[in-house]
């Protein structure tokens, strides 16, 4: 596997049910990243990881849960979503935050849809 | 507040020609300005990086360009292919927040035969 792969592709999830993304880098980057994208709207960005630890929450509900047990893999726990939350999840990794020229790297997204 | 914006009506060009794309900011200071290509279903790919005291980056067929007067960067494909069709991202990064990505929305390109 190379790049940035996240599990599951496709999600349906009623509101009441608890679930979890996977993320994978296998770039050798510090820091990953969780995105959520809505149709015609921005990236928004959700979490930031560097080297394990979370340093930004972007003002996101505590319905989603990041966790990031090393800088190989992230995981977003979902738990009592509401229908507003469909969206595209992407995964992403750089470097190392902080430096002026870091990229992006995305995964392919899981599509989350919450009835 | 801070917005970047990007024409969210889709841009059909016939092959062969040059396709424009506008990214517009305000209440930004960002340090450099990145392109990505987002295909249906993939997450975005990293295109370009242009730094606020380049007035133009080229890469292959792309060009990028970044105005700090206009806040504005323009991203141009000549020689335009069907196979450039996606939709195209613009995003920066404020000097005051490393790692704070902030996207625009996209612009689709269809790029027809």
């Amino acid at each position: 596997e190379t790049g940035v792969t996240q599990t599951p592709r496709h999600l349906v999830m009623g509101m009441t049910n608890k679930k979890s993304l996977k993320c994978e880098q296998h770039l050798g980057h510090n820091a990953m990243y969780w995105y959520k994208q809505s149709a015609k709207k921005p990236l928004e960005l959700m979490f930031v990881y560097s080297l394990e630890e979370r340093v930004e929450n972007n003002s996101v509900p505590s319905r989603f849960s990041p966790e990031c047990p090393n800088s190989s893999h992230l995981f977003l726990h979902l738990h009592t979503l509401q229908p507003e939350d469909s969206a595209l999840y992407l995964c992403a990794s750089s470097q190392e935050v902080g430096t002026p020229t870091d990229t992006q790297y995305f995964g392919p997204g899981t599509r989350l849809t919450v009835l | 507040s801070q917005k970047i914006e990007q024409n969210s009506e889709a841009l059909n060009i016939q092959e062969g020609k040059t396709a424009t794309l506008t990214c517009n900011y305000t209440n930004y200071s960002p340090a450099y300005l990145q392109w990505y290509r987002q295909d249906p279903g993939r997450g975005p790919v990293f295109l370009l990086l242009i730094r606020e005291n380049e007035k133009e980056k080229r890469k292959e067929r792309l060009k990028v360009t970044f105005d700090t007067t206009l806040k504005q960067s323009l991203f141009h494909i000549t020689a335009s292919q069907p196979a450039d069709s996606a939709t195209y991202l613009c995003a920066l990064v404020p000097t005051d927040s490393w790692g704070k990505f902030q996207f625009g929305a996209g612009t689709q390109v269809v790029v027809t035969p």
